[in-house]
């Protein structure tokens, strides 16, 4: 199948830093990507959904300014936490969808804020 | 109302039970509909799709009910291995050519030896 890749996998930071998350789609190209959050026992809550070469598309309660995306190529998506605080704390994952429907996962990175 | 509803477990299962997953969506314009894995603190992984005709692969039966919006998993002979959460998962139409999938809270199974 194909590959996603996330870095970094693992991040602990101090509360008020910024924390960048890369996702890359490894053999296809993705004009579409999705970031979602996971709280322990929660499902996974879609964030945003990020195109190359436009603006990201937020769901409601997700603020813009504080989850900034980049979607720079057709093979990564950049999402950064800005002044991160505990309640940030989570697992990330970002997924590429290859064609209308098919997404695929990358293996997720999960934050932690001191 | 939820808009991905599953059966809210644990379920515990001795090995070679059959096990069964239920799950309800609410937008009747869905389109397409999966059923994922999650191991621990893993990323999602997709176990099949969910056709309305039924399919089946191996020891994973799927079905959907367009008309009662239901989905439903049957995994027969289990294993040790099977032990995850079980995630329904919902493709929706977001607007234009866009879809974005929408997940349910999940099952966790865990089949004992």
């Amino acid at each position: 199948g194909a590959v996603v890749s996330q870095h970094p996998s693992r991040v602990i930071c101090k509360s008020g830093t910024s924390v960048k998350i890369e996702c890359r789609s490894l053999d296809f190209q993705a004009t579409t990507m999705f970031w979602y959050r996971q709280f322990p026992k929660q499902s996974l809550m879609l964030m945003a959904t990020s195109n190359e070469g436009s603006k990201a598309t937020y769901e409601q309660g997700v603020e813009k300014d504080k989850f900034l995306i980049n979607h720079a190529s057709l093979t990564l998506s950049t999402l950064t936490v800005t002044s991160a605080h505990p309640e940030d704390s989570s697992f990330y994952i970002c997924s590429a969808r290859r064609t209308a429907y098919e997404q695929y996962f990358g293996p997720g990175t999960r934050l932690t804020v001191t | 109302r939820k808009e991905v509803e599953q059966d809210p477990g644990p379920f515990n299962v001795p090995e070679g039970a059959t096990v069964a997953f239920n799950c309800t969506y609410s937008n009747s314009a869905s389109q397409s509909f999966f059923w994922y894995r999650q191991d621990c603190r893993k990323e999602p992984k997709l176990l099949m799709s969910v056709y309305s005709s039924g399919n089946e692969d191996g020891r994973f039966t799927a079905q959907l009910n367009r008309a009662s919006q239901y989905i439903s998993l049957l995994i027969r002979d289990s294993k040790l291995s099977d032990s995850a959460t079980y995630l329904c998962v919902v493709n929706e139409n977001s607007g234009g050519s866009n879809y974005k999938l929408t997940f349910g809270k999940g099952t966790l199974l865990t089949v004992n030896p």
